[in-house]
């Protein structure tokens, strides 16, 4: 069993939908929770970070963090085109020299 | 500001050949990674270092080498590579002040082993 595991997709919604991403996993030392966006052929760039549990928002983002339930989500309000990619989550533990545990990653694409 | 440079950006090999991958980044950071992404496996991080002279394994070090002489590069090697090795790797990079998960990815490596 993956310690990380994401809902695969492909997700495919229309312009101004709300999306919800979603991964679960099983080690209780992760205590730093990401979530990486990827566009065709390019590398990864951080989107959202949390610590801990709760939520966090940057704009139409919304990162949270259940740690009880091990779950974390990422919701995209008024979805655009201009995000469509590949949403990856991460994780990391307490002193572990930043490695970092990724999910498999859900491709969304956003129709207009 | 160039960020994380991979070169090359695409290879293809034979089976049994050799082969280094460079990553260089110019943001003085302390930590670098390298990544494998295949498709339905999200990234696996193969090696790791803290610093200049030090590297540790990953979860699938096996195959692969690396080095990291200089602060600023991070070699990862293939001396005898294999179909299974065929994937885009990539390279990122932290500095020890910033967040635990922030890591600056380069744009990758397209590496095809027949």
């Amino acid at each position: 069993q993956k310690e990380v595991e994401q809902d695969p997709g492909p997700l495919s919604v229309p312009e101004g939908a709300i999306v919800s991403l979603n991964c679960t996993y099983s080690n209780s030392a992760f205590q730093y929770f990401m979530w990486y966006r990827q566009y065709s052929r390019k590398g990864p760039e951080l989107l959202m970070y949390t610590y801990s549990s709760g939520n966090k928002e940057d704009g139409r983002f919304t990162a949270q963090v259940d740690k009880s339930s091990k779950y974390i989500s990422l919701f995209i309000r008024d979805s655009q085109p201009s995000d469509s990619a590949t949403y990856l989550c991460a994780m990391s533990a307490y002193n572990q020299g930043g490695k970092l545990i990724f999910g498999q990653g859900t491709e969304l694409s956003v129709k207009p | 500001n160039a960020g994380v440079t991979q070169t090359p950006k695409f290879r293809v090999l034979k089976t049994g050949q050799s082969m280094t991958l460079l990553c260089a980044q110019d943001m003085n950071h302390e930590y670098m990674y390298w990544y494998r992404q295949d498709p339905g496996m999200g990234l696996r991080l193969i090696h790791y270092s803290v610093g200049e002279g030090t590297t540790a394994k990953g979860e699938v070090p096996d195959g692969y080498n690396v080095s990291r002489l200089k602060k600023q590069n991070f070699l990862l090697g293939l001396e005898s590579a294999a179909p299974s090795q065929t994937s885009v790797y990539f390279c990122a990079s932290r500095t020890s002040g910033s967040r635990a998960g922030e890591l600056f990815f380069g744009e990758g490596s397209r590496l095809t082993v027949l």
